[in-house]
C-alpha cells in the first residue's frame, strides 16, 4: 500500500525557515517523480513544484522558486521541502504527492503550516 | 499560467441522482505529445484529495464506473451517476499539460 507521511509543520514566525519531510513507503521511491502541493485555508490548491526520481531536476511555481527548495533522499525514501523567509500567505496544508506522468496519483495526509507572529 | 474555471461552485444532489461538473481551461490542454493531461480529484470532508480520473477519461485504480470524464481541448466534464453518500465532498480539476500545474477552485457536492 502506498503511504506518504508528511511532518515538520507547525507555527512559524514570518521571515523564518522551515523544512518539511515526507516519508514514503509501499513503492520504490527512487522510481517516481514527487511533488508538493499546498492547500490554503480557503481551500485553494496550489502546485509548489516537483523533483525527478533521481533528484537531478526540479521545477517550481514561479512565485515560489526563490524561497522554496525541493530535495529528496532516495536512500531514506524521503522527500523534503525547504521553506525560507515564510510569509502569512504561506499558511496552508502541505501535501506530498507521488506523480505518475502528469497527474498526482497519491497524496499524503498533509502537514499544516501556520505563519504568524 | 493556465487558469482552470470550474462550474458550478456548489451542487446539491439527491442520493441516486446524477450530476455534471464543468471545467474549462484558459488554454488548450493538448500537450506537444498529443496527450491531454486533465485530471479530476475528490477531497472528502477531513481527508486528503484523491485521484479519480486522469487524461480526461481514464479512471484511476479502484474508482467506480459511476464516475466518467469527457471533453477535449479546453472544455471538460465530470459526470457522477447514481450518487452515493461517499461521493460527497469537493471536486477539483487539474491540468498537467503546462508548468506550472494548476487546479480549479473546486465544486462542492452536497446532499439535497
Amino acid at each position: 500500500e502506498v503511504q506518504l507521511v508528511e511532518s515538520g509543520g507547525g507555527l512559524v514566525q514570518p521571515g523564518a525557515s522551515l523544512k518539511l519531510s515526507c516519508v514514503a513507503s509501499g513503492f520504490t521511491f527512487s522510481d517516481y517523480w514527487m511533488s508538493w502541493v499546498r492547500q490554503t485555508p480557503g481551500k485553494t490548491m496550489e502546485w509548489i513544484g516537483d523533483i525527478k526520481y533521481d533528484g537531478s531536476y526540479t521545477n517550481y511555481a514561479p512565485s515560489l522558486k526563490n524561497r522554496f527548495t525541493i530535495s529528496r533522499d532516495n536512500a531514506k525514501s524521503t522527500l523534503y521541502l525547504q521553506m525560507s523567509n515564510v510569509r502569512s500567505e504561506d499558511t496552508a496544508t502541505y501535501y506530498c504527492t507521488r506523480r505518475v506522468s502528469h497527474w498526482f496519483a497519491y497524496w499524503g495526509q498533509g502537514t499544516l503550516v501556520t505563519v504568524s507572529s | 499560467d493556465v487558469v482552470m474555471t470550474q462550474t458550478p461552485v456548489s451542487l446539491s444532489v439527491s442520493l441516486g441522482g446524477q450530476v455534471s461538473i464543468s471545467c474549462r481551461s484558459s488554454q488548450s490542454l493538448v500537450h506537444n505529445n498529443g496527450n491531454t493531461y486533465l485530471s479530476w480529484y475528490l477531497q472528502k470532508p477531513g481527508q486528503s484529495p484523491q485521484l479519480l480520473i486522469y487524461k480526461v477519461s481514464n479512471r484511476f485504480s479502484g474508482i467506480s464506473d459511476r464516475f466518467s470524464g469527457s471533453g477535449s481541448g479546453t472544455d471538460f466534464t465530470l459526470k457522477i451517476s447514481r450518487v452515493e453518500p461517499d461521493d460527497l465532498g469537493v471536486y477539483y480539476c487539474g491540468q498537467g499539460t503546462q508548468y506550472p500545474y494548476t487546479f480549479g477552485a473546486g465544486t462542492k457536492l452536497e446532499l439535497k
